[in-house]
């Protein structure tokens, strides 16, 4: 069984730029997470899919952070403008439902680095 | 708010014995607990589980305990193997939400 799949791997870019993530989720799981996880940190849940829909969106900087997960498979995630802060892995990981506390399975993560 | 702490950010532990990673959590409608553990340059791998129905579980090695009126788990890992050597992250969820919060992770050294 293939894993999540992301894309790309690490991605430098200054500050106020735009940058895009790709995530391919397991096959047949109907949940999608973005996490980010800041160095020495956690992973923090950014927004949360079920097929296509938002489940959860809460810690999710609207301002400048938005994400899509159309035909309730692929999913990207962007930021615009970044900010120094912004630099972290991001993590996307799939589950079977959202609505049971089934495992989460990661992808590798992409690491952005905000100079 | 730190609602999931790992309070010990490294542990070093010699070949063939016994590691204890702790976790404690301040919400109580937290009711299904994971551990995950991550290698460098890789995402999180899921380890083990337990439901706060439960006060133990265990797979192999690894074996999870619960006290729900301390708010706190452990993971146990016997023995410990070299291999073992990575970032263990425990992740809380909440009936109702099964929106996973995270601790700061526990860097765990195995010595050979």
């Amino acid at each position: 069984e293939a894993g999540v799949a992301q894309s790309p791997r690490y991605k430098i870019i200054e500050k106020r730029q735009s940058v895009a993530f790709w995530c391919n989720p397991i096959s047949g799981h109907a949940t999608l997470y973005w996490y980010q996880q800041i160095l020495g940190q956690g992973p923090k849940l950014l927004i949360q899919f079920q097929n296509n829909g938002v489940v959860d969106d809460s810690q999710l900087p609207k301002d400048r952070f938005s994400a899509e997960r159309l035909k309730g498979v692929d999913s990207t995630l962007k930021i615009q403008p970044a900010k120094l802060e912004d630099s972290a892995v991001y993590l996307c990981a799939s589950s079977l439902e959202w609505n049971f506390s089934y495992e989460q399975y990661f992808g590798p993560g992409t690491r952005l680095t905000v100079t | 708010d730190q609602q999931v702490k790992q309070n010990s950010p490294s542990l070093s532990v010699q070949e063939g014995r016994i590691s204890i990673l702790n976790c404690d959590y301040t919400n109580s409608m937290f009711d299904y607990f994971l551990w995950y553990k991550k290698y460098p340059a890789e995402g999180p791998t899921f380890l083990i589980s337990i439901s706060s129905i439960k006060d133990k579980n265990e797979d192999g090695r690894f074996t999870v305990f619960l006290n729900k009126s301390a708010k706190h788990l452990s993971l146990h890992i016997v023995p410990s193997q070299p291999g073992d050597s990575a970032v263990y992250f425990c992740a809380a969820s909440g009936s109702g939400t099964y929106k996973y919060i995270f601790g700061t992770g526990t860097r765990l050294k195995v010595l050979a």
